[in-house]
């Protein structure tokens, strides 16, 4: 039974590229959450989407970042032009249903800006 | 604000002695409070759920507890394999599912 899937695991980007991450949820989950760690800081929380739609995306930075949970394929995280404060550590996270149900994260997608 | 605090920041024990790290928190009308632990350069692994007070999950060698105002991770007898920053989050009131996070507690177990 596959946890959730994150891809890549690293992600090397030089300033104003683009960046996408790849989060697959575990089977049976229709729930994903995303968050970010920057180094030496905690777990940030940035966006939680269901199928086809953003439930919540109070933690996302306006501009440059957007999120999708498409009907089909896996949830992705966009940064464009990215810079060197976007680099850190991304997680996804999956539940099945409810909002108080566990999320079981993946193994973590981390992004150098050079 | 809704706040979550975790103590102490670092832990270092020997091998078999027992301790605690702590995890209190602000927020008002909890929801669920989860644990988790992660190793280096890894995703968290989920550890407990609590959602009420006085509730209590056991495995192996961790015992969580949860209060009204603060949840315990009791490490007994840990072994080098515990060495981990254990995490607590709390399910933030009138969200859709969003975790806020403590700080962590890195833990060191020595033979």
């Amino acid at each position: 039974n596959a946890g959730v899937m994150q891809n890549p695991r690293h992600l090397v980007r030089r300033r104003g590229q683009e960046a996408r991450l790849r989060c697959s949820p575990m089977k049976g989950h229709s729930h994903v959450y995303w968050y970010r760690q920057l180094p030496e800081e905690g777990l940030k929380f940035m966006v939680y989407l269901q199928k086809e739609n953003i439930i919540d995306e109070s933690g996302m930075p306006k501009e440059r970042f957007s999120a999708e949970f498409p009907k089909e394929g896996p949830s992705i995280l966009r940064i464009q032009q990215v810079v060197r404060g976007d680099s850190a550590a991304y997680f996804c996270a999956s539940s099945p249903g409810t909002a108080e149900d566990t999320q079981y994260f993946g193994p973590g997608t981390r992004l150098t800006v050079l | 604000e809704d706040q979550v605090t975790q103590s102490p920041e670092a832990l270092r024990l020997q091998e078999g002695e027992s301790s605690s790290l702590n995890c209190s928190y602000t927020v008002s009308g909890l929801r669920g409070l989860f644990w988790y632990r992660q190793d280096p350069g890894k995703g968290p692994e989920f550890l407990f759920t609590l959602y009420s007070a006085g509730e209590e999950k056991e495995k192996e060698r961790l015992k969580a507890t949860l209060t009204k105002k603060e949840s315990f991770l009791h490490i007994t007898a840990p072994k080098p394999e515990d060495s981990a920053t254990y995490l607590c989050a709390v399910l933030l009131p009138d969200s859709w599912g969003k975790l806020q996070f403590g700080a962590g507690t890195q833990v060191v177990v020595t033979p």
